[in-house]
């Protein structure tokens, strides 16, 4: 089946410090892949996504490449701060008959110190 | 654009009780919406997929006439807990996606319920 693994947690950085969230999947097919962010006490919000091989999604200064080779999606930012603190899920969708379906990793902490 | 709410944010009801929580998306048809139930520092566990006008598909292990969910439109699904009990004391989550093939959920802010 459909997994996602991302590096534990909690991550304590900080502020202005480099940022590197590990994700890795396992799929069949061509899934897409996403991090979303939740902030405490709040739902998911996409951070950002990729849908192809070598794809590389970004925002707010959040990137993320599609690796098909190494089955990876793994989250950098160059200066986080402190207004990052939050919990970081990778997830995938992936086709057949779990369409649409998101496969979530167990989610990582971060908690940014001024 | 793609907001999804969701009503109420808190719940508190006692044992026995059912309660009912509402997902709605508010700028998008959803044709597909789906409910989720995340433990604390938890990742989600997908609970159900409900699409617009049929029965919602159950993921194993999650007793369906306990949470009821009904999609009567492409605005609007609604998860219940029937006969509340402690131990569903958790943060509910929906997401909603739109057709066409789309497979970005958008999701809604969760709603924390609380049984006593």
């Amino acid at each position: 089946g459909n997994s996602v693994t991302q590096m534990e947690g909690p991550v304590t950085l900080s502020e202005e410090a480099f940022l590197t969230i590990n994700c890795t999947y396992t799929a069949t097919g061509y899934p897409s892949l996403f991090w979303y962010v939740q902030y405490p006490g709040e739902g998911l919000q996409l951070l950002l996504k990729a849908t192809k091989a070598d794809d590389k999604g970004s925002n707010k200064g959040f990137e993320a490449t599609y690796r098909k080779e190494t089955t990876s999606f793994h989250l950098e930012k160059g200066s986080v701060q402190v207004s990052d603190s939050a919990v970081y899920f990778c997830a995938l969708s992936a086709g057949g008959t779990s369409y649409g379906k998101l496969t979530f990793g167990q989610g990582t902490i971060l908690t940014v110190h001024p | 654009g793609a907001v999804v709410s969701q009503h109420p944010s808190r719940v508190i009801c006692k044992s026995g009780t059912s309660v009912k929580i509402e997902c709605r998306s508010l700028d998008f048809q959803a044709t597909t919406m789906f409910w989720y139930r995340q433990f604390p520092k938890q990742s989600l566990m997908l609970m159900a997929t409900s699409n617009e006008g049929s029965k919602a598909t159950y993921e194993q292990g999650v007793e369906k006439d306990k949470f009821l969910i009904n999609h009567a439109s492409l605005t609007l699904s609604t998860l219940t807990v029937t006969s509340a009990h402690p131990e569903d004391s958790s943060f509910y989550i929906c997401s909603a996606s739109g057709g066409q093939g789309a497979r970005e959920q958008y999701f809604g802010p969760g709603t924390r319920l609380t049984v006593t």
